[in-house]
């Protein structure tokens, strides 16, 4: 089945430093993916997406790749600020059968930045 | 605008006793998904339900385990007689339609 493996955590970086999540996937098909955020207590937010093999997704700053040939989505950021401490998630929806409302996560990265 | 809304935000349950999460969506959405994270993994998914309706529950256990989304009110997982291993956050997902999912903040359930 699908199937998504992410960068383990926790990151801690100092404000300012340059962020890799790397991200890798197992699917059927051809997926989207999607980086979500999430603050603390709040619930998960759409990041950024991307649909299709070398699309670049980017929000915020941040930005992602899809690269069909390596099967990775990597979560990437120039300059990190305090207020990006959170924890992200790399995920993909299924192209299958009509299915494609059912997410597959990874177990997250909590990334805390530093002043 | 109220984003997903789930309570309780924190559940404590004994062992053998049931226990009712409630998703709210977002107004206007009539599509609900939930999502269940064990401990030290992704979040999963359960189940997919439109107004009244169960459209795919194929993640979600076939025994104890069950969701409703009624023509008023909010969704409901129930989980009957939990055993430890339920203890994990469930997180419950909105959308108008078959395209971004908006979450709620998660009920984190404890069975002792």
């Amino acid at each position: 089945g699908d199937s998504v493996t992410q960068m383990e955590g926790p990151v801690t970086l100092s404000e300012e430093a340059f962020l890799t999540i790397n991200c890798t996937y197992t699917a059927t098909g051809y997926p989207s993916l999607f980086w979500y955020v999430q603050y603390p207590g709040e619930g998960l937010q759409l990041l950024l997406k991307a649909t299709k093999a070398d699309d670049k997704g980017s929000n915020k700053g941040f930005e992602a790749t899809y690269r069909k040939e390596t099967t990775s989505f990597h979560l990437e950021k120039g300059s990190v600020q305090v207020s990006d401490s959170a924890v992200y998630f790399c995920a993909l929806s299924s192209s299958l059968g009509g299915s494609n409302y059912k997410l597959t996560f990874g177990k997250g990265t909590l990334l805390t930045v530093n002043p | 605008n109220a984003g997903v809304m789930q309570n309780p935000r924190h559940l404590v349950r004994r062992r053998g006793q049931e226990a009712r999460l409630r998703c709210s969506p977002v107004k206007g959405h009539s599509h609900v998904y939930w999502y269940r994270q064990l401990p030290e993994e992704g979040l999963k998914f359960m189940v997919y339900l439109q107004k009244e309706n169960i459209i795919d529950e194929s993640g979600m256990p076939k025994e104890r385990f069950s969701a409703e989304f009624p023509k008023e009110g909010p969704s409901i997982l129930r989980i009957q007689q939990v055993v430890r291993g339920d203890s994990a956050a469930y997180f419950c997902a909105s959308s108008p339609g078959l395209e971004e999912q908006f979450f709620g903040p998660g009920t984190r359930l404890t069975v002792l």
